[in-house]
């Protein structure tokens, strides 16, 4: 069964920080891996997403690595804004099982002004 | 066009009651998935549907839940003699192809069972 974990739980930096959210699975056998953002009482925004043959994608002032055989993703913010406070949701397709992805419970960003 | 839509935004109920949630997908989007958050969890995969497809159901939590789709267009999920444990918020999304794009979502419905 794959497990996503993310770290940290909650994150609080100083606007124009640079800063980095880690996304770990344990089954390295994904089809692709996406960063949402969840504003609350919002749905989910997606941000980026990485197919597993391919090992960055960049967005802006966003950037999502992947390392499928260490089971590790990281989304980079750079010069973070306070628009940026938001919880930034991992998520996991599986190569066997197109339609359940497993989601991390996220990690929750304060940009302070 | 416009994005996934949910009805009603807030629904507070009774235990015992049933309740129902609608989803509007994306106009064309052939897959529609739902999902439950619970308070300081992640998303839990609910349900699948995929064109004309069987749907996929193995993520519902019990034969309370129930959830249908005609063709391509609107999807109701039902929730019978709801609990407690039933208090989250669901989500719905829908994608133009399964397992290749990406999941657009709807603002979720918050239920709360008193």
């Amino acid at each position: 069964k794959q497990e996503v974990t993310q770290i940290p739980a909650a994150l609080s930096v100083p606007e124009g920080e640079n800063l980095v959210l880690n996304c770990s699975f344990t089954d390295s056998a994904i089809y692709n891996l996406q960063w949402f953002r969840q504003d609350p009482g919002k749905g989910l925004t997606s941000l980026l997403l990485i197919q597993s043959s391919q090992r960055e994608q960049t967005s802006g002032r966003l950037n999502a690595s992947l390392d499928k055989s260490s089971g590790r993703s990281t989304l980079y913010i750079a010069a973070s804004q306070p628009g940026d406070s938001a919880t930034y949701l991992c998520a996991v397709r599986p190569a066997g099982g197109y339609q359940k992805v497993t989601f991390g419970i996220g990690t929750k960003l304060q940009v302070i002004p | 066009g416009a994005g996934v839509s949910q009805s009603p935004s807030n629904k507070v109920t009774e235990k015992g009651k049933d309740v129902e949630l609608r989803c509007d997908p994306i106009s064309g989007h052939t897959a529609l998935y739902w999902y439950r958050q619970r308070l300081g969890q992640g998303l839990e995969f609910l349900i699948y549907f995929q064109g004309n497809s069987a749907p996929d159901k193995s993520g519902l939590p019990s034969d309370r839940f129930s959830a249908e789709r005609t063709g391509e267009s609107v999807s109701t999920l039902t929730i019978q003699r709801t609990q407690q444990e039933d208090s989250a918020v669901y989500l719905c999304a829908s994608s133009s192809r399964t397992g290749v794009d990406t999941q657009y979502f709807g603002p979720g419905t918050r239920l709360t069972v008193l």
